[in-house]
């Protein structure tokens, strides 16, 4: 059972939008930044977005974060088959002194 | 270009010690915080462990605590992870990745796999 809740998957067609919620407590997302991270198959992860919403150089501004209160939320627009991966959302969390990682969402391009 | 290169997996039966390494280049290694992932075979990530810039201050998740040991040496621009006590459940790819404060990640190694079997 992870700390952080996401939703184990997530399914739209190419070239719509999607968004993964990431829900915690005030120990964490509730104090701390939020960051998401991209899996492609058989491959390390790749940091999407760092600081609740900002993107890394080379990432590109169809990847989005927000955050509100003890949830965060990772949107992907303009969907496309390559983006077919598992997302991780992580923060710090302040009771456990640790990191904490979501349980990841697969995302399914139709 | 920031690389960062795991090695020292394997297998290793319970009870026994792995020591991994993680060589960093293409960035000055000393002003980054680092730290540990892994990742069990189909499962999710966890955080393993985390040291500061000058090796003073270590965090290590509940599941480590007493048996692993995170370390770095600047001047060779290594991380490092001694492993003791192994268990079967400790099996899986480890990563080292780098933290620019925050506890963000922006890069990861490819990973070493540990295998924890009789």
């Amino acid at each position: 059972q992870s700390v952080l809740t996401q939703p184990p998957s997530v399914s739209a067609a190419p070239g719509q939008k999607v968004t993964i919620s990431c829900s915690g407590s005030n120990s964490n997302i509730g104090n701390n930044y939020v960051s998401w991270y991209q899996q492609l198959p058989e491959t390390a992860p790749k940091l999407l977005i760092y600081d609740n919403n900002k993107r890394p150089s080379g990432i590109p501004d169809r990847f989005s974060g927000s955050k509100s209160g003890t949830s965060a939320t990772l949107g992907i627009t303009g969907l496309q088959t390559g983006d077919e991966a598992e997302y991780y959302c992580g923060t710090w969390d302040n009771s456990l002194s640790a990191v904490v990682f979501g349980g990841g969402t697969k995302l399914t391009v139709l | 270009e920031v690389q960062l290169v795991e090695s020292g997996g394997g297998l290793v039966q319970p009870g026994g010690s792995l020591r991994l390494s993680c060589a960093a280049s293409g960035f000055t290694f000393s002003s980054y915080e680092m730290n540990w992932v892994r990742q069990a075979p189909g499962k999710g990530l966890e955080w393993v462990s985390y040291i500061s810039r000058r090796g003073s201050t270590l965090y290590y998740a509940d599941s480590v605590k007493g048996r692993f040991t995170i370390s770095r040496d600047n001047a060779k621009n290594s991380l490092y992870l001694q492993m003791n006590t192994l268990r079967a459940d400790d099996t899986a790819v480890y990563y080292c990745a780098r933290d620019p404060g925050g506890r963000s990640f922006d890069y990861w190694g490819q990973g070493t796999l540990v295998t924890v079997s009789s």
